[in-house]
């Protein structure tokens, strides 16, 4: 049972890349999550799933995309990369109780 | 809306001391609440919760009570060790099965704690 895992861990994008973070989970849960975590700052939503096909917006989702075709996995796309975006994404998925996967450090130069 | 409030840190503290890390909130209705912790270079790790007005969630030494009169939800424990030394994140969510609150966490800003031997 490997819980939440999140590729790649490190990135760098130059100004106007685009690229795909991964998220997956293997508890079956219906509920997944996009955080992103900026330094000395708390988590703030980004989007949020509540099934497969079933996606809808958090707290600050300009910029950002997602999809979820599966009950597994739940991708962030950023499509066109600003230096804004540099932060610590998460990932989590939840029943009663969220778990988190290591996050993806992403840089943007 | 949802918030959460915690205590300014950081916070530094002697190994054996006593840790105390506040938390109060605003909500509407009657939320769980967790606590949450981050330890260098990984993501949040659920410390404890508590799903109700009363309830008490502890462990690994850690403790917090639920208190809805006064809206709070402090972390503590009665002796820190070097280990210890991490973030600590306080949030709330609501969850309710077949509802629309879909256990979205709300987060308090963290608390960063550093234990010295």
């Amino acid at each position: 049972n490997a819980g939440v895992t999140q590729t790649p861990k490190f990135r760098i994008l130059k100004i106007g890349q685009s690229m795909t973070l991964q998220c997956a989970q293997d508890m079956n849960h219906n509920y997944m999550y996009w955080y992103r975590q900026d330094p000395g700052m708390g988590l703030k939503l980004i989007y949020y799933s509540v099934g497969a096909g079933i996606t809808d917006k958090g707290e600050v989702p300009n910029g950002y995309n997602v999809s979820r075709s599966t009950t597994e996995d739940f991708p962030l796309r950023l499509e066109l990369a600003a230096p804004s975006q540099t932060s610590v994404y998460f990932c989590a998925s939840s029943d009663e109780t969220q778990y988190f996967g290591p996050g993806t450090r992403l840089l943007v130069l | 809306g949802n918030s959460v409030t915690q205590m300014e840190g950081p916070v530094t503290l002697s190994e054996e001391a006593f840790l105390t890390i506040n938390c109060t909130y605003t909500a509407t209705g009657y939320p769980s609440l967790f606590w949450y912790v981050q330890y260098p270079g990984e993501g949040l790790q659920l410390l404890l919760k508590a799903t109700k007005a009363d309830d008490k969630g502890s462990n690994k030494g850690f403790e917090a009570t639920y208190r809805k009169e006064t809206t709070s939800f402090h972390l503590e424990k009665g002796s820190v060790q070097v280990s210890d030394s991490a973030v600590y994140f306080c949030a709330l969510s609501f969850y309710n099965a077949g509802g629309t609150s879909y256990g979205k966490l709300t987060f308090g800003q963290g608390t960063i704690l550093t234990v010295h031997p």
